[in-house]
């Protein structure tokens, strides 16, 4: 079975705080995918990054970064000089194996920005 | 190019009832997954359909359905709604089908309908 923990339920920071969201993943698969979505209050879950098992090497992509480490099953979230736009849902989620179309997800993190 | 819509965008029904969710997915694209959303429970995969096939299935009773029609636009069934069920359902649209990860396609997510069950 997969599983997906988020630890930190709400997190609430100032503007131009950087802020780290943590996940930890379980899987039994050799392969797989984890992602991270953001859901503002509209509700639509918004895409915003991607890794597999294959690759650590962790990046960065404007504002986003994140760190991959396989060896403690995390996969963290940092976006840096937070903005008030930033405020939302966070979901870490994960996709192995042969699970077509399902993605499992954590119970998310609710980020409050305060200006 | 339009993205995923969901039709209605907040519906109201009472207990027993059934009620049909639609799911339109980008163009081109022809896996459609569906999930709940509820507070308690967080985001919960319903199933996923490719090419008018159910392809995977999560862990809801009977009472949820859905099917695919040859457009590839989606719709989910529950009968004899419970208080339970009033959640966001969300539904998402791949280009491929998640079958191979060496070419994963990422999954675009709609807006939801919001179910109340009263």
């Amino acid at each position: 079975a997969q599983k997906v923990t988020q630890a930190q339920t709400e997190i609430s920071v100032v503007e131009k705080e950087d802020v780290t969201l943590d996940c930890v993943y379980e899987t039994r698969d050799t392969t797989y995918y984890l992602f991270w979505y953001k859901q503002p209050p509209s509700g639509e879950l918004v895409f915003l990054i991607r890794r597999n098992s294959f690759d650590e090497q962790n990046e960065i992509s404007g504002r986003y970064s994140w760190n991959f480490q396989k060896s403690t099953s995390s996969f963290n979230f940092t976006i840096t000089a937070s903005q008030v736009v930033d405020s939302a849902v966070y979901f870490c989620a994960l996709y192995g194996g042969t699970s077509y179309g399902k993605l499992t997800f954590g119970q998310g993190t609710i980020l409050t920005v305060h200006p | 190019k339009a993205g995923v819509t969901q039709t209605p965008r907040y519906l109201i029904k009472t207990r027993g009832q059934q009620v049909t969710l639609s799911c339109s997915p980008i163009s081109g694209h022809r896996s459609v997954s569906w999930y709940q959303q509820t507070p308690g429970q967080g985001l919960q995969f319903l199933f996923e359909y490719f090419s008018e096939t159910q392809r995977n299935k999560g862990n809801f009773p009977g009472r949820f359905s859905g099917r695919q029609f040859s457009n590839s636009r989606s719709e989910m069934n529950v009968s004899t709604l419970e208080l339970g069920d009033s959640a966001l359902y969300l539904c998402a649209s791949s280009l491929a089908g998640l079958a191979d990860l060496n070419s994963y396609n990422e999954q675009f997510f709609g807006p939801g309908t919001r179910l109340t069950v009263l």
